[in-house]
């Protein structure tokens, strides 16, 4: 079974800068996706991006891209230019041959004005 | 599109009692999925479907059942609530559950349920 950890259980930044979530996950498969949700206190999951693990290209959505490195087995993500909105629980998950998504425990991410 | 949904958005219960949690989508999407979320914690899976009449297990399924009679709607059935299922459930779907498709999955609002 695949296990996705986040180290960080919570994280702050300046409004305007620049901060880095981590996760890394443990896998024995070759072909997967991984992802990054949003969860402000409203509770909706928001899906923020995507990466394709056959892709060697980064993937980038506006603000937030994300640093995979699929050997060290590591998918950060980043958010540039954070703004108060961003203020949220973010939870990396892994999508796996068996159709199913398995969470990491989320890092709180506080957003100073 | 309404999106997926979900009712109630809360629930108490009493330990033995029964509830079913309903989710709906208007997508027509292929996959859906039932989550719990306990505090602190992400979501995990409790069960999953790739379609009507297909159901199966995901990591936490003691003490809940799924069907799938039609593409629109996935229930949660809880046979006999016990304070251990005390916890957030979220109800999700995707267009497809091949893993090279378009697998975004959507999630509804969530329910929360005390079991006391």
């Amino acid at each position: 079974a695949q296990t996705v950890t986040q180290s960080q259980p919570e994280m702050s930044v300046q409004e305007a800068e620049t901060v880095t979530l981590s996760c890394t996950y443990d896998t024995s498969e070759s072909d997967y996706y991984l992802f990054w949700y949003k969860q402000p206190p409203s509770r909706q999951m928001i899906l923020v991006i995507r990466q394709e693990a056959y892709k060697q290209q980064n993937a980038t959505e506006n603000r937030f891209s994300v640093n995979f490195q699929k050997a060290a087995k590591s998918f950060s993500l980043k958010i540039s230019d954070s703004q108060l909105g961003d203020a949220a629980m973010y939870f990396c998950a892994y999508h796996n041959a068996g159709n199913m998504l398995t969470f990491g425990g989320g890092t709180r991410l506080m957003v100073k004005p | 599109n309404a999106g997926v949904t979900q009712t109630p958005k809360f629930q108490v219960l009493k330990t033995g009692q029964s509830m079913t949690l309903q989710c709906a989508q208007d997508m027509n999407h292929e996959y859906m999925s039932w989550y719990r979320q306990d505090p602190g914690m992400g979501l995990r899976l409790i069960h999953y479907s790739v379609g009507a009449g297909i159901t199966d297990q995901g990591e936490v399924p003691n003490g809940y059942n799924v069907s799938r009679s039609t593409t629109e709607d996935f229930p949660l059935r809880l046979l006999s609530a016990a304070p251990s299922q005390t916890s957030v459930y979220f109800c999700a779907s995707s267009p497809t559950y091949l893993r090279r498709g378009n697998n975004e999955q959507f999630f509804g609002p969530g329910t929360r349920l005390t079991v006391l």
